[in-house]
């Protein structure tokens, strides 16, 4: 079993809808949890960071994190074309001396 | 500008040849890192810097070597040895090792084996 698993997608919703993109993983020692967009042929850029459980948001973006689950969520609310892009999840055991563990990240794409 | 820049954005190489990607991050960040990325697959560390002077190896690095001579520079070398080398390759780096919350990526180098 993979350490952490994400659905490639693609996911294709319309204009306004609300996206719901997931990971589970399978290591419960993981206390990180950030989310990343990635647009196509560019370097990835962070969107939220949570650590351990509960809700984190940001905008129209909302991060949550569901530890005896072993599952994460970040939900795009009022979802634009602008929100297409590839969206990994990363997550670490412990800050500043253990790498990151990335999922495969999820193909979205919004339809106006 | 504070950022991370990676060159070149694209890059072809014959057989046999190494090639080196240059990263330069000028965010006064300690830790810096390479990852590679392939269609549909999520990132894979392949080495990986917290101070000057001193590196260490990733999931993938067979075939690849680095070095961290100044603090705002990690060049990435892919050796003949790497078999497969055609791949995104992406730059990172943070204020201090692995501190996630403040990672950072270049915008990429595209290598492709001709």
């Amino acid at each position: 079993q993979k350490e952490v698993e994400q659905d490639p997608g693609p996911l294709s919703v319309p204009e306004g809808a609300i996206v719901s993109l997931n990971c589970t993983y399978s290591n419960s020692a993981f206390q990180y949890f950030m989310w990343y967009r990635q647009y196509s042929r560019k370097g990835p850029e962070l969107l939220m960071y949570t650590y351990s459980s509960g809700n984190k948001e940001d905008g129209r973006f909302t991060a949550q994190v569901d530890k005896s689950s072993k599952y994460i969520s970040l939900f795009i609310r009022d979802s634009q074309p602008s929100d297409s892009a590839t969206y990994l999840c990363a997550m670490s055991r412990s800050l500043g001396n253990t790498p990151l563990v990335f999922g495969k990240g999820t193909r979205l794409s919004v339809i106006a | 500008d504070g950022g991370i820049t990676q060159s070149p954005k694209y890059l072809f190489r014959k057989e046999g040849q190494n090639v080196t990607l240059s990263c330069e991050q000028n965010l006064n960040h300690d830790a810096m890192y390479w990852y590679r990325q392939d269609p549909g697959q999520g990132l894979r560390l392949i080495y990986y810097s917290q101070i000057v002077n001193d590196f260490q190896k990733g999931d993938i690095a067979e075939g690849y070597s680095v070095s961290r001579e100044k603090k705002e520079s990690f060049p990435l070398t892919v050796t003949s040895a790497q078999k497969n080398p055609t791949a995104f390759y992406l730059c990172a780096s943070s204020r201090t090792g692995f501190s996630g919350n403040t990672i950072y990526f270049g915008e990429g180098s595209w290598l492709t084996v001709v």
